[in-house]
């Protein structure tokens, strides 16, 4: 069973309009990484948020972590179409290396 | 993606015949990755290398083998491929483990096994 799971699996937005996505997981962590994938292509990371905050901004992207939850959310503000992607959680719990969830497919209509 | 290059970009394979794909990165990163991609299941970790000389399994090492090579190259062997094995394989690599350390990905290969 995978460590980390996205909600939802599937969304659709138009331009303009800002993106949610959620992860959930299971065991504990040193980090929660969030990572984009264009159709076709290999995976990009987007942020690292470790353990101990609680939210994290990197331009049009906001993170939060709340790990009494176990859960992260990755909201995109302001969304444009070239935001169209695959995009996955992937956990750091201190073993072997990260291990992804099955992303969130998300399709912004211009 | 810039630092990551896996060749080759496609393959289709008969059942029962071997391939390698190859890994080369230049950014001088000690840690190297093999995962599969499939749909509806997300990233699995197939092999990784923590350093140069050392391997070791991750959650579906079953089917394939690897090589480091040396600190830029990592390989990865099907030495007797099944149509379990079509997917698409990435390559990643981090500067020092995943801790704290995100990974660059290589763009794939996409592998058929008919």
């Amino acid at each position: 069973s995978q460590q980390g799971e996205e909600d939802p699996q599937a969304l659709s937005i138009q331009e303009g309009e800002n993106a949610t996505m959620n992860c959930s997981y299971k065991t504990s962590i040193n980090n929660l990484q969030w990572y984009r994938q264009n159709s076709g292509r290999g995976l990009v990371h987007l942020i690292l948020i470790r353990s101990n905050e609680r939210e994290k901004h990197s331009g049009r992207l906001r993170v939060t972590l709340d790990t009494s939850k176990k859960s992260s959310s990755l909201l995109i503000t302001a969304s444009r179409a070239a935001d169209t992607a695959s995009y996955f959680c992937a956990t750091d719990t201190g073993r072997r290396a990260l291990t992804f969830g099955s992303g969130t497919r998300l399709q912004v209509q211009p | 993606n810039a630092g990551v290059t896996q060749t080759p970009k496609f393959q289709v394979l008969k059942t029962g015949q071997s391939m390698t794909l190859q890994c080369a990165q230049d950014m001088n990163h000690n840690s190297m990755y093999w995962y599969r991609q499939d749909p509806g299941m997300g990233l699995r970790l197939i092999y990784y290398s923590a350093s140069e000389g050392t391997t070791d399994k991750g959650e579906v090492p079953n089917g394939y083998n690897v090589s480091r090579l040396n600190k830029r190259e990592f390989s990865l062997r099907l030495e007797s491929a099944a149509p379990s094995q079509t997917s698409v394989y990435f390559c990643a690599i981090s500067e020092s483990g995943s801790y704290n350390s995100p990974l660059h990905f290589g763009n794939g290969t996409r592998l058929t096994v008919t």
